[in-house]
Protein backbone atom coordinates (compact mmCIF):
# COMPACT_ATOMS: atom_id res chain seq x y z
CA UNK A 1 0.00 0.00 0.00
CA UNK A 2 1.45 3.32 -1.43
CA UNK A 3 2.33 5.79 1.70
CA UNK A 4 1.11 9.69 2.55
CA UNK A 5 2.78 11.38 -0.47
CA UNK A 6 3.51 15.14 -0.89
CA UNK A 7 4.02 17.65 -3.43
CA UNK A 8 6.16 19.73 -4.45
CA UNK A 9 8.79 18.12 -1.94
CA UNK A 10 10.75 21.37 -2.19
CA UNK A 11 9.55 25.29 -2.59
CA UNK A 12 11.03 28.53 -2.50
CA UNK A 13 8.68 31.59 -2.98
CA UNK A 14 9.01 35.34 -1.59
CA UNK A 15 7.27 37.04 0.41
CA UNK A 16 3.98 38.43 -0.22
CA UNK A 17 3.01 35.73 -2.66
CA UNK A 18 0.39 32.88 -1.68
CA UNK A 19 1.63 28.92 -1.98
CA UNK A 20 -0.81 25.78 -2.48
CA UNK A 21 0.73 22.58 -0.75
CA UNK A 22 -0.59 18.68 -2.06
CA UNK A 23 -1.29 15.83 -0.08
CA UNK A 24 -2.47 12.66 -0.93
CA UNK A 25 -2.99 10.37 2.05
CA UNK A 26 -3.32 6.34 2.46
CA UNK A 27 -5.66 4.74 0.15
CA UNK A 28 -8.76 4.29 2.53
CA UNK A 29 -7.43 6.91 5.11
CA UNK A 30 -9.99 9.79 4.89
CA UNK A 31 -9.15 11.76 7.87
CA UNK A 32 -6.35 14.17 6.68
CA UNK A 33 -4.06 16.54 8.86
CA UNK A 34 -1.61 19.77 8.53
CA UNK A 35 1.57 20.37 10.54
CA UNK A 36 4.07 23.05 10.38
CA UNK A 37 7.44 22.13 11.81
CA UNK A 38 10.19 24.49 12.77
CA UNK A 39 13.09 24.54 14.58
CA UNK A 40 11.65 26.76 17.21
CA UNK A 41 8.32 25.80 17.81
CA UNK A 42 8.60 22.21 16.90
CA UNK A 43 5.36 20.02 15.43
CA UNK A 44 2.23 22.34 15.35
CA UNK A 45 -0.96 20.99 14.46
CA UNK A 46 -2.78 23.45 11.70
CA UNK A 47 -5.91 21.70 10.74
CA UNK A 48 -7.86 18.39 10.25
CA UNK A 49 -10.25 17.61 7.62
CA UNK A 50 -12.67 14.74 7.09
CA UNK A 51 -15.45 14.51 4.94
CA UNK A 52 -14.48 17.36 2.65
CA UNK A 53 -15.08 19.53 5.98
CA UNK A 54 -12.59 21.21 8.77
CA UNK A 55 -12.74 19.38 11.63
CA UNK A 56 -10.18 21.07 13.81
CA UNK A 57 -8.12 24.05 13.67
CA UNK A 58 -4.87 25.24 15.15
CA UNK A 59 -4.19 28.31 16.33
CA UNK A 60 -2.75 29.79 13.09
CA UNK A 61 -3.85 32.93 11.21
CA UNK A 62 -6.58 32.95 8.86
CA UNK A 63 -3.70 33.45 6.04
CA UNK A 64 -3.58 29.52 6.08
CA UNK A 65 -6.18 27.44 5.01
CA UNK A 66 -6.91 24.18 3.63
CA UNK A 67 -9.60 22.10 1.82
CA UNK A 68 -10.12 18.08 1.15
CA UNK A 69 -11.28 16.69 -2.04
CA UNK A 70 -13.94 13.55 -2.47
CA UNK A 71 -11.11 11.18 -2.91
CA UNK A 72 -9.24 12.60 0.49
CA UNK A 73 -7.12 14.17 -1.23
CA UNK A 74 -6.35 17.43 0.50
CA UNK A 75 -4.39 20.78 0.07
CA UNK A 76 -3.35 23.76 2.27
CA UNK A 77 -2.73 27.21 0.97
CA UNK A 78 -1.01 30.43 2.65
CA UNK A 79 -1.84 33.54 1.32
CA UNK A 80 0.89 36.48 1.41
CA UNK A 81 3.78 34.43 2.89
CA UNK A 82 5.92 35.98 5.59
CA UNK A 83 9.54 34.78 6.27
CA UNK A 84 8.56 33.05 9.48
CA UNK A 85 6.62 30.60 7.30
CA UNK A 86 9.66 28.67 6.10
CA UNK A 87 8.82 25.59 7.85
CA UNK A 88 8.41 22.08 6.83
CA UNK A 89 4.62 21.07 6.34
CA UNK A 90 3.62 17.88 7.33
CA UNK A 91 0.70 15.87 5.86
CA UNK A 92 -0.55 12.81 8.01
CA UNK A 93 -3.73 10.92 7.27
CA UNK A 94 -5.74 8.44 9.44
CA UNK A 95 -8.34 6.05 8.64
CA UNK A 96 -10.93 8.35 10.47
CA UNK A 97 -11.08 11.18 12.82
CA UNK A 98 -9.53 10.96 16.57
CA UNK A 99 -7.63 7.68 15.36
CA UNK A 100 -4.70 8.55 17.02
CA UNK A 101 -2.13 6.70 15.15
CA UNK A 102 -1.46 9.14 11.94
CA UNK A 103 0.88 8.09 9.45
CA UNK A 104 3.30 11.10 7.74
CA UNK A 105 4.43 12.13 4.52
CA UNK A 106 7.92 13.27 4.11
CA UNK A 107 6.43 17.11 3.95
CA UNK A 108 7.21 20.02 1.61
CA UNK A 109 10.11 22.04 2.90
CA UNK A 110 8.83 25.89 2.20
CA UNK A 111 11.28 28.63 1.84
CA UNK A 112 9.88 32.19 2.24
CA UNK A 113 12.58 34.40 0.68
CA UNK B 1 2.12 27.82 26.40
CA UNK B 2 3.39 24.19 25.57
CA UNK B 3 1.25 21.42 26.75
CA UNK B 4 3.65 18.79 25.82
CA UNK B 5 7.31 19.42 26.55
CA UNK B 6 10.37 17.35 25.76
CA UNK B 7 13.41 19.16 28.04
CA UNK B 8 16.49 17.88 26.62
CA UNK B 9 17.03 19.01 23.05
CA UNK B 10 19.72 16.07 23.01
CA UNK B 11 20.71 12.72 23.83
CA UNK B 12 23.76 10.52 23.25
CA UNK B 13 24.25 7.05 24.04
CA UNK B 14 26.68 4.51 23.22
CA UNK B 15 25.84 1.02 21.01
CA UNK B 16 23.92 -1.23 23.91
CA UNK B 17 23.18 1.03 26.36
CA UNK B 18 19.26 2.30 27.13
CA UNK B 19 18.53 5.56 25.61
CA UNK B 20 15.65 7.02 28.10
CA UNK B 21 13.78 10.05 26.49
CA UNK B 22 11.48 12.21 28.57
CA UNK B 23 8.12 14.31 28.20
CA UNK B 24 6.18 16.05 30.61
CA UNK B 25 2.54 17.45 30.22
CA UNK B 26 0.36 19.65 31.65
CA UNK B 27 -2.99 18.90 31.54
CA UNK B 28 -4.20 15.55 33.62
CA UNK B 29 -7.05 15.07 31.33
CA UNK B 30 -5.11 13.81 28.58
CA UNK B 31 -5.52 10.10 28.31
CA UNK B 32 -3.54 9.08 24.96
CA UNK B 33 -0.01 9.10 24.25
CA UNK B 34 2.20 8.19 21.39
CA UNK B 35 5.70 8.47 20.17
CA UNK B 36 6.96 9.29 17.11
CA UNK B 37 10.38 9.03 15.62
CA UNK B 38 11.59 11.09 12.87
CA UNK B 39 14.70 10.92 10.13
CA UNK B 40 16.03 13.61 8.32
CA UNK B 41 13.94 14.30 4.95
CA UNK B 42 11.10 11.69 6.24
CA UNK B 43 8.18 12.27 7.85
CA UNK B 44 7.69 10.94 11.61
CA UNK B 45 6.52 7.21 11.98
CA UNK B 46 4.53 5.97 15.06
CA UNK B 47 6.50 4.21 17.54
CA UNK B 48 4.88 3.12 20.42
CA UNK B 49 1.74 4.40 22.48
CA UNK B 50 0.10 4.31 25.57
CA UNK B 51 -3.38 4.85 27.13
CA UNK B 52 -3.70 6.55 30.59
CA UNK B 53 -5.52 3.13 31.68
CA UNK B 54 -1.83 1.64 31.30
CA UNK B 55 1.45 2.52 33.05
CA UNK B 56 3.60 0.71 30.86
CA UNK B 57 3.74 -0.46 27.10
CA UNK B 58 6.31 -2.76 25.15
CA UNK B 59 6.96 -3.44 21.75
CA UNK B 60 10.58 -4.96 21.48
CA UNK B 61 12.99 -3.29 22.31
CA UNK B 62 10.73 -0.24 22.76
CA UNK B 63 8.93 0.77 26.35
CA UNK B 64 6.95 3.32 27.03
CA UNK B 65 5.97 4.23 30.83
CA UNK B 66 3.44 6.78 32.03
CA UNK B 67 3.52 8.14 35.36
CA UNK B 68 0.08 10.24 35.63
CA UNK B 69 0.53 12.00 39.22
CA UNK B 70 3.51 13.22 37.54
CA UNK B 71 2.14 13.83 34.33
CA UNK B 72 5.39 12.22 33.04
CA UNK B 73 6.43 9.40 29.84
CA UNK B 74 9.49 8.08 29.16
CA UNK B 75 10.18 6.26 26.55
CA UNK B 76 13.14 3.17 27.11
CA UNK B 77 15.30 2.03 24.23
CA UNK B 78 17.31 -1.34 24.54
CA UNK B 79 19.14 -1.84 23.31
CA UNK B 80 20.21 0.82 21.94
CA UNK B 81 21.12 0.69 18.18
CA UNK B 82 23.16 3.56 15.61
CA UNK B 83 20.26 2.84 13.09
CA UNK B 84 18.19 4.41 16.41
CA UNK B 85 19.68 7.84 15.77
CA UNK B 86 16.40 10.05 14.83
CA UNK B 87 14.54 12.85 16.68
CA UNK B 88 12.36 11.61 19.21
CA UNK B 89 8.66 13.69 19.55
CA UNK B 90 6.19 12.98 22.11
CA UNK B 91 2.46 13.36 21.36
CA UNK B 92 -0.76 14.00 23.33
CA UNK B 93 -4.06 13.35 21.69
CA UNK B 94 -6.05 15.73 23.25
CA UNK B 95 -9.61 17.30 23.04
CA UNK B 96 -10.15 19.65 20.41
CA UNK B 97 -13.03 21.60 18.92
CA UNK B 98 -14.42 18.09 16.97
CA UNK B 99 -12.94 14.95 18.67
CA UNK B 100 -9.28 15.32 18.93
CA UNK B 101 -5.94 16.51 17.82
CA UNK B 102 -2.24 15.19 18.31
CA UNK B 103 -0.07 17.78 20.39
CA UNK B 104 3.47 17.27 19.63
CA UNK B 105 6.47 18.31 21.68
CA UNK B 106 9.20 19.64 20.28
CA UNK B 107 11.33 16.17 20.36
CA UNK B 108 14.54 14.90 21.48
CA UNK B 109 17.33 13.91 19.30
CA UNK B 110 19.50 10.79 20.14
CA UNK B 111 22.42 10.13 18.98
CA UNK B 112 23.42 6.40 19.19
CA UNK B 113 27.35 5.60 18.92
CA UNK B 114 28.93 2.65 17.51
Amino acid sequence: KAGVTQTPRYLIKTRGQQVTLSCSPISGHRSVSWYQQTPGQGLQFLFEYFSETQRNKGNFPGRFSGRQFSNSRSEMNVSTLELGDSALYLCASSLFPGNNEQYFGPGTRLTVT
Amino acid sequence: DQQVKQNSPSLSVQEGRISILNCDYTNSMFDYFLWYKKYPAEGPTFLISISSIKDKNEDGRFTVFLNKSAKHLSLHIVPSQPGDSAVYFCAASVPYQAGTALIFGKGTTLSVSS
